[in-house]
């Protein structure tokens, strides 16, 4: 399985536009990046989902070289309510999904 | 509202003693997680299974065991329970056992004393 390596955490302004970097060097043929964000005491909620280049949806965008190694999040305008645990997770084209450490973000005023 | 529903939302209980979570999965979900949570860690992944069969294990404990019944629903055993299993247990499901979505429930939280 791959592993990924991503900030312990982050902190931001709102209104600023923040980017999570996760590295994924070991990425096979058949896996998907995803990411997911996580408040206290709450169940992880899916983002967003990419294989190549890039993804866009309403809440976020995804970045991904051609070479895979690596994905950005990058996440608009964040408010305070952006404040909150982020995960990359590379996920196999079969089963086992793995999170990882996460990436804190912390939104200021 | 993910639409997975899990019960009990708060258990406590006392060590050496046994318990059983209930899981059910998004309507029409075939693959249901579980994962623990203890006290500001990571998602430790336990166990999947895929229309009634079990797909993939993670470092799950031998005192712990789990099952997904034909309706789909799934249930977490924890026996023999020590205060280190205090956590918070999250259910998900997704529709296929992939790289689809997964959606969580809003989990069950476990204190042991």
């Amino acid at each position: 399985l791959a592993k990924t390596t991503q900030p312990i955490s982050m902190d931001s302004y709102e209104g600023q536009e923040v980017n999570i970097t996760c590295s994924h060097n070991n990425i096979a043929t058949n896996d998907y990046i995803t990411w997911y964000q996580q408040f206290p005491s709450q169940g992880p909620r899916f983002i967003i989902q990419g294989y190549k280049t890039k993804v866009t949806n309403e809440v976020a965008s995804l970045f991904i070289p051609a070479d895979r190694k690596s994905s950005t999040l990058s996440l608009p305008r964040v408010s305070l309510s952006d404040t909150a645990v982020y995960y990359c997770l590379v996920v196999p084209g079969g089963f086992k999904t793995i999170f990882g450490a996460g990436t804190r973000l912390f939104v200021k005023a | 509202d993910s639409g997975v529903t899990q019960t009990p939302k708060h258990l406590i209980t006392a060590t050496g003693q046994r318990v059983t979570l209930r899981c059910s999965p998004r309507s029409g979900d075939l693959s249901v997680y579980w994962y623990q949570q203890s006290l500001d860690q990571g998602l430790q992944f336990l166990i999947q299974y895929y229309n009634g069969e079990e797909r993939a294990k993670g470092n799950i404990l031998e005192r712990f065991s789990a099952q997904q019944f034909p309706d789909l629903h799934s249930e977490l055993n924890l026996s023999s329970l020590e205060l280190g299993d205090s956590a918070l247990y999250f259910c998900a499901s997704s529709s296929r056992g992939g790289a689809g979505e997964l959606f969580f429930g809003e989990g069950s939280r476990l204190t042991v004393l």
